[in-house]
């Protein structure tokens, strides 16, 4: 049962542009959500997150905003450049936890 | 910021045989590493928490027969895929947490994974 669903499995944006990632959940118990950024051949590197008691967290470029009641959360990145392109997850834990519920990811390409 | 290494990248072996996947720390201590399986257009799905001195934690559906884990010291952990098989074919990548002094929710650092592939 996929707890954290990411519908979209590519995104296409102009460089410059804004991207914007989403991110479903269905467990209201989730507290804390990340997001990852992934290279071909590499692990996971950590870029932003947000605890479930804030609904906007800001880094540079990237903001995260969460929408609790609808249990959604997104990945703004603006301006979008070209070494951003890879592949995005969001993961989620529950309460302290040390496991993420990984979302599918979705593969970004900013386009020069 | 927090490194973690895995080796070996890549691996491939035989039906039957045994492979051994290390994940270390670099620069920081960690008492829990955790090993995670990824499939092809799938999320990573976390397979055993390692705990250091003691055993590991896995989670339902993982057989901890057939993935042994070590995690004999502070900066390292180990996954042994035993008797390996086409199905155990994968994406496998070891992250840990700095032990010390970090909240609860640190991120998690990864290592690059290592891409098993059994024939």
């Amino acid at each position: 049962d996929q707890q954290v669903k990411q519908n979209s499995p590519s995104l296409s944006v102009q460089e410059g542009r804004i991207s914007i990632l989403n991110c479903d959940y269905t467990n209201s118990m989730f507290d804390y959500f990340l997001w990852y950024k992934k290279y071909p051949a590499e692990g996971p590197t950590f870029l932003i997150s947000i605890s479930s008691i804030k609904d906007k967290n800001e880094d540079g470029r990237f903001t995260v905003f969460l929408n609790k009641s609808a249990k959604h959360l997104s990945l703004h990145i603006v301006p979008s450049q070209p070494g951003d392109s890879a592949v995005y997850f969001c993961a989620a834990s529950l309460g302290g936890a040390n496991n993420l519920f990984f979302g599918t990811g979705t593969r970004l390409t900013v386009i020069p | 910021g927090a490194v973690v290494s895995q080796h070996p990248s890549r691996v491939i072996c035989k039906s039957g045989t045994s492979v051994k996947i290390e994940c270390r720390s670099l620069d920081f201590q960690a008492t829990t590493m955790f090993w995670y399986r990824q499939f092809p257009k799938k999320s990573l799905m976390l397979m055993a928490t390692s705990n250091e001195g003691s055993k590991a934690t896995y989670e339902q559906g993982v057989e901890k027969d057939k993935f042994l884990i070590n995690h004999a010291s502070l900066t390292l952990s180990t996954l042994t895929v035993t008797s390996a098989h086409p199905e155990d074919s994968s994406f496998y990548i070891c992250s840990a947490r700095p032990a010390a002094g970090t909240a609860y929710n640190s991120p998690l650092h990864f290592g690059n994974g290592t891409r098993l592939t059994v024939t």
